[in-house]
């Protein structure tokens, strides 16, 4: 059974800095892993899709890595504004089964 | 991109009512759609998969007979929380995996707060 995990749950930064969020999970074969955020109250915004044949995808300030062997993946934020104050979810995409698996979230807060 | 609308965004109601929610895919046709709830400060837990025409595949510890899905059509299914009690508030989000597209590419609603009193 997959399981994901996200470490920090949650992290408080000074507006400006560049921060890590981090993934791991357990089953390796996987087809792809995806990063989204949540809004409190909202539902899911999807960030960032790495195929399972990718080592990284980037769009603006987000970057998010997959190294697959090691079953990790992070998502590195650039230049962090208080708008991307957030909880950020990983979720791991299983073939056998059809199923994404979300891990426990990071709880982002960008100070100014 | 690929947008899955989700009705009613919240809805109250009684202890004993059954409440339904709606989610369709309005650009595209998705084989299959997933159903989670998420209680508050946790993360997001599959409850059932549903493919168009077929019956729901639910998780273990989803009731079946609580949480009925209907995927009558390639854009639409249907939750439908049967004589809810005030444990079965939570926020229920459906995802719908499209026709043809990359595998496991999912495209989310944006949820549907219930509250039970």
């Amino acid at each position: 059974k997959q399981e994901v995990t996200q470490i920090p749950a949650a992290l408080s930064v000074p507006e400006g800095e560049n921060l890590v969020l981090n993934c791991s999970f357990t089953d390796s074969a996987i087809y792809n892993l995806q990063w989204f955020r949540q809004d409190p109250g909202k539902g899911l915004t999807s960030l960032l899709l790495i195929q399972s044949s990718q080592r990284e995808q980037t769009s603006g300030r987000l970057n998010a890595s997959l190294d697959k062997s090691s079953g990790r993946s992070t998502l590195y934020i650039a230049a962090s504004q208080p708008g991307d104050s957030a909880t950020y979810l990983c979720a791991a995409f299983t073939g056998g089964g059809n199923k994404l698996t979300f891990g426990t979230g990071t709880q982002l807060k960008v100070e100014l | 991109g690929a947008v899955v609308s989700q009705h009613p965004s919240w809805v109250i109601c009684k202890s004993g009512t059954s409440v339904k929610i709606e989610c369709r895919s309005l650009d595209f046709q998705a084989t299959t759609m997933f159903w989670y709830r998420q209680f508050p400060k946790q993360s997001l837990m599959l409850m059932a998969t549903s493919n168009e025409g077929s019956k729901a595949t639910y998780e273990q510890g989803v009731e079946k007979d609580k949480f009925l899905i209907n995927h009558a059509s390639l854009t639409l299914s249907t939750l439908t929380v049967t004589s809810a009690h005030p444990e079965d508030s939570s926020f229920y989000i459906c995802s719908a995996q499209a026709r043809g597209g990359h595998t496991g590419e999912l495209f989310f609603g944006e949820g549907s707060r219930l509250t039970v009193l």
